[in-house]
């Protein structure tokens, strides 16, 4: 129930292409769904969230599009650069205050080729 | 800039070792969270914490305790080290609003 599942394990794609990393989850009580970029040697970073309530959130190259009734959400890169490669993290979470919690997707490496 | 410290980058302990990981923050954070990461695993939840001196059990706590005596510190111990022990841990910190702040991580080697 607290599962998000994340696909592709890995994805390659040329510099000005679209990267597309996509994620679906179970449990209905999620309210909160963020992504996080990891670079090597460092910590998992927020990226960009959406709350369910919207179907898409946009900031610079990156959007979420939203699917509630598909209960899926994905990432998108536009015009991907090689300063994008990274592990991507989705992640769904629920609960209020200190009682909130976040539960992650597996990853994907991302690689953009010069 | 708000800061989650983890204080080794890198370890390297003997099986059967006690081990200490030290995460810090300086964000007046209630909740604390310490995770291990592996390949094709993603981030799995040890432990939490959600005010000083309590604790909760996370997806994968089986070895591991941890203690929090102080808002600012989260430990992580391994009581027992094995060589399955062996992963990246990341400690990480969050806001009122649920956004997770993470430490650069601290890579155990297990022999």
């Amino acid at each position: 129930q607290q599962q998000v599942k994340q696909s592709p394990q890995s994805l390659i794609v040329q510099k000005g292409g679209i990267s597309i990393i996509n994620c679906a989850y179970e449990n209905t009580a999620f309210d909160y769904f963020p992504w996080y970029q990891q670079f090597p040697g460092k910590g998992p970073a927020l990226l960009i969230a959406i709350r369910p309530d919207v179907s898409e959130k946009k900031e610079g190259r990156f959007t979420i599009s939203f699917n509630k009734s598909a209960k899926q959400f994905s990432l998108h890169i536009m015009d991907s650069q090689p300063g994008d490669s990274a592990t991507y993290f989705c992640a769904a979470s629920w609960g209020s205050g200190s009682a909130r919690q976040l539960t992650f997707g597996s990853g994907t490496q991302l690689t953009v080729l010069p | 800039d708000v800061k989650v410290t983890q204080s080794s980058r890198y370890l390297v302990k003997r099986t059967g070792e006690k081990v200490f990981l030290e995460c810090v923050q300086d964000m007046d954070h209630e909740n604390m969270f310490w995770y291990r990461q592996d390949p094709g695993l993603g981030l799995r939840l040890i432990y939490f914490s959600y005010d000083v001196k309590m604790k909760e059990k996370g997806d994968i706590p089986e070895g591991y305790s941890v203690s929090r005596e102080k808002k600012e510190r989260f430990s992580l111990i391994l009581e027992s080290a094995s060589t399955n022990q062996t992963s990246m841990y990341l400690c990480a910190s969050s806001s009122p609003s649920g956004v997770y702040t993470f430490g650069s991580g601290t890579r155990l080697t297990v022999v």
